[in-house]
């Protein structure tokens, strides 16, 4: 057990569709990072947050927003949903943005 | 940009044999570079890491040496077991323009045969 939670585990929903994904960091880590998993595309780095400010930007679509709230719990929002982003969705946290990164569970996302 | 590029898998080995799993990157500053490892239904956990050239990072048998001349971190064990069954990543972390950079390697997926 990393200390990352995520929630939900498991999700399904239709395209157009929007949703939120939850992370909780480890106790004590400032910085969270959203990174998305496909069969085709492999792990893709999104987004990173440090201490509630956005740090640094991957391949993250226009549809895909995310944000972290003083208390370091971080969402990603998924919009206007299309089949191609049936993935899992992880989350990592770190104590900085230069330290080792710990990995949620993950979210799996089907859309139908 | 940065890129990082692992040996295509699946790597299919008998328990006690020696695995190389080999990862090369591309960064334009100096990068740490990271080992991690996927359980079947898990998320990555780190498995070892390495912040600059020569430095090796070691693991629960597995290691990684840090070659800066060849742009390398192939990650090795001398035995492997059932039990290191698993996807594993190659990935650095650099700073670029804004932020920390982060690029995983495609993943190389070990099966490990009693």
């Amino acid at each position: 057990d990393s200390g990352v939670t995520q929630t939900p585990k498991h999700l399904i929903t239709a395209t157009g569709q929007r949703v939120t994904l939850r992370c909780s960091p480890r106790s004590g880590d400032l910085s969270v990072y959203w990174y998305q998993q496909s069969l085709d595309q492999g792990l893709q780095f999104l987004i990173q947050y440090y201490n509630g400010e956005e740090r640094a930007k991957g391949n993250i679509l226009e549809r895909f927003s995310a944000q972290q709230f003083p208390d370091l719990h971080s969402e990603l929002n998924l919009s206007s949903l299309e089949l191609g982003d049936s993935a899992l969705y992880f989350c990592a946290s770190s104590v900085t943005d230069k330290e080792t990164q710990y990995f949620g569970p993950g979210t799996r996302l089907l859309v139908l | 940009g940065n890129s990082v590029t692992q040996m295509e898998g699946p790597v299919t080995l008998s328990e006690e044999a020696f695995l190389t799993i080999n990862c090369t990157y591309t960064a334009t500053g100096y990068p740490s570079l990271f080992w991690y490892v996927q359980y079947p239904g898990e998320g990555l956990q780190l498995l070892l890491k390495a912040t600059k050239a020569d430095d090796k990072g070691s693991n629960k048998g597995f290691e990684a040496t840090y070659r800066k001349e060849t742009t390398s971190f192939h990650l090795e064990k001398g035995s492997v077991q059932v039990s290191d069954s698993a996807v594993y990543f190659c990935a650095l972390s650099d700073r670029g323009n804004y932020g920390q950079n982060f690029v995983f390697g495609p993943g190389t997926r070990l099966s490990v045969l009693p």
